[in-house]
């Protein structure tokens, strides 16, 4: 079935540095999204990408969708202590399946 | 409500019996998700139900794990003869349009098997 992997595990940066968190699917999806965890909460919707190669922006987020639709990023620059939290991808085919997360925390 | 809204928010139950976790999705939304989260863990995919459609199980780890979904609104997840290593939170999400839409989450279940 449908796998979707995610790296790093876990990151952490000094605030201002930069994160950058991965996903790779086993098979071509038909659109990924990405959704952001605080600790203690539960997931919250950030964006979907649909097409081959897209790129879409929030702010200081970057998110990126490889030209096979099989592959997926999430580019943070200069983070802040506020961007604390696990980040997933879920890759959308049959089903929503999410990546095992990358835990970002932010040192002051 | 506004949001979905999944009861008990906590369980504490005995090895071997059995729980019933419900999920109340946001009203008119097609589609409904439950997943499994460890402690610290990613999100395991266990059904998911749209519309009227067969629902996808092909996520339920045993066939002591069932699921299901009255009138297209209310799902409840049932496991039965719990075991220590069903202890996680359960979170249920819903979205308008199924797959390719956004997915809302609720503040999930904490199972824990005693």
């Amino acid at each position: 079935g449908q796998q979707v992997m995610q790296i790093p595990q876990y990151q952490h940066v000094q605030e201002g540095e930069d994160f950058t968190t991965y996903c790779n699917s086993s098979t071509t999806l038909s659109n990924i999204q990405w959704y952001k965890q605080r600790p203690g909460g539960h997931p919250v919707f950030l964006i979907q990408l649909v097409k081959s190669g897209e790129v879409k922006k929030q702010k200081r987020l970057t998110f990126q969708f490889g030209e096979a639709k099989k592959n997926s990023s999430l580019h943070i620059t200069a983070t802040q202590t506020t961007d604390v939290g696990t980040y997933f991808c879920a890759g959308n085919n049959n089903d929503m399946r999410f990546g095992a997360g990358t835990r970002l925390t932010v040192k002051p | 409500g506004a949001g979905v809204s999944q009861s008990p928010s906590n369980k504490v139950t005995e090895k071997g019996k059995d729980v019933e976790l419900r999920c109340d999705p946001i009203s008119g939304h097609t589609a409904l998700y439950w997943y499994r989260q460890s402690l610290g863990q990613g999100l395991e995919f266990l059904i998911y139900f749209q519309g009227n459609s067969a629902p996808d199980k092909s996520g339920l780890p045993s066939d002591r794990f069932s699921a299901e979904r009255t009138g297209g609104s209310v799902s409840t997840l049932t496991i039965q003869r719990t075991q220590q290593e069903d202890s996680a939170v359960y979170l249920c999400a819903s979205s308008l349009g199924g797959l390719g839409t956004e997915a809302f989450f609720g503040q999930g279940t904490r199972l824990t098997v005693v």
